[in-house]
């Protein structure tokens, strides 16, 4: 069975500091994989994607995640995070019949 | 980009009464839609399939009887919480795929159901 499996459930950082937020699958097939984010009192957007290609996909306001198949991980990352970053994060995978199947969440606050 | 709304954003009912909930697409087609029921601190759980013409087609677990879904046209998909209860209190979230991107979804904003 598809499942996905995300390492930090509350987040907590300083502006500037860096982000990384741990995301697991488990999927026998060929996977899509997604990064949204819900920030407060807003409905789910996407953030990133990847399909194929690239293992290494940019999305918007400077996120990036990082596709490693031999591990089945899809962690995200972003260099510098500001207050506007505070949000929840969830990872996501889809492997047929445009379903997605998402992790737990990370609720990220960011501090200035 | 494209949208996706529900109406109501948020309600509250009596137990054993039903409540309606509306998904529309409003800036593109969708055979396909998809509802999710979100816990308090807890993800989005996929409760069934939405597809336009055809019956839906549920996750295990979610009582078909309970949680009725229609998909009557292309930018409509309604789903109707029968002899609601407080345990069927939740967040209840409605996505549509765009056309032509694999797995991606737009989603709606959500209901607030609370069963008093």
């Amino acid at each position: 069975a598809q499942s996905v499996s995300q390492h930090n459930h509350h987040v907590i950082l300083s502006e500037a500091a860096s982000l990384e937020l741990g995301c697991n699958y488990s999927y026998g097939g060929t996977v899509n994989l997604f990064w949204y984010v819900q920030y407060p009192g807003q409905h789910l957007q996407l953030l990133l994607k990847y399909f194929s290609g690239d293992p290494l996909v940019k999305g918007i306001k400077g996120f990036e995640a990082e596709f490693i198949k031999s591990k089945f991980s899809f962690n995200l990352r972003k260099p510098s995070v500001q207050w506007s970053d505070t949000a929840e994060y969830f990872c996501a995978v889809s492997g047929g019949y445009n379903k997605l199947i998402f992790g737990a969440g990370t609720r990220l606050a960011v501090h200035p | 980009g494209a949208v996706v709304s529900q109406h109501p954003s948020r309600v509250i009912c009596k137990s054993g009464t039903s409540v309606k909930i509306e998904c529309r697409s409003l800036d593109f087609q969708a055979t396909t839609m998809f509802w999710y029921r979100q816990f308090p601190k807890k993800s989005l759980m996929l409760m069934a399939t939405s597809n336009e013409g055809s019956k839906a087609t549920y996750e295990q677990g979610v009582e078909k009887d309970k949680f009725l879904i229609n998909h009557a046209s292309l930018t409509l998909s309604t789903l109707t919480v029968t002899s609601a209860h407080p345990e069927d209190s939740s967040f209840y979230i409605c996505s549509a795929p765009p056309s032509g991107r694999a797995g991606e979804q737009y989603f709606g904003p959500g209901t607030r159901l609370t069963v008093t």
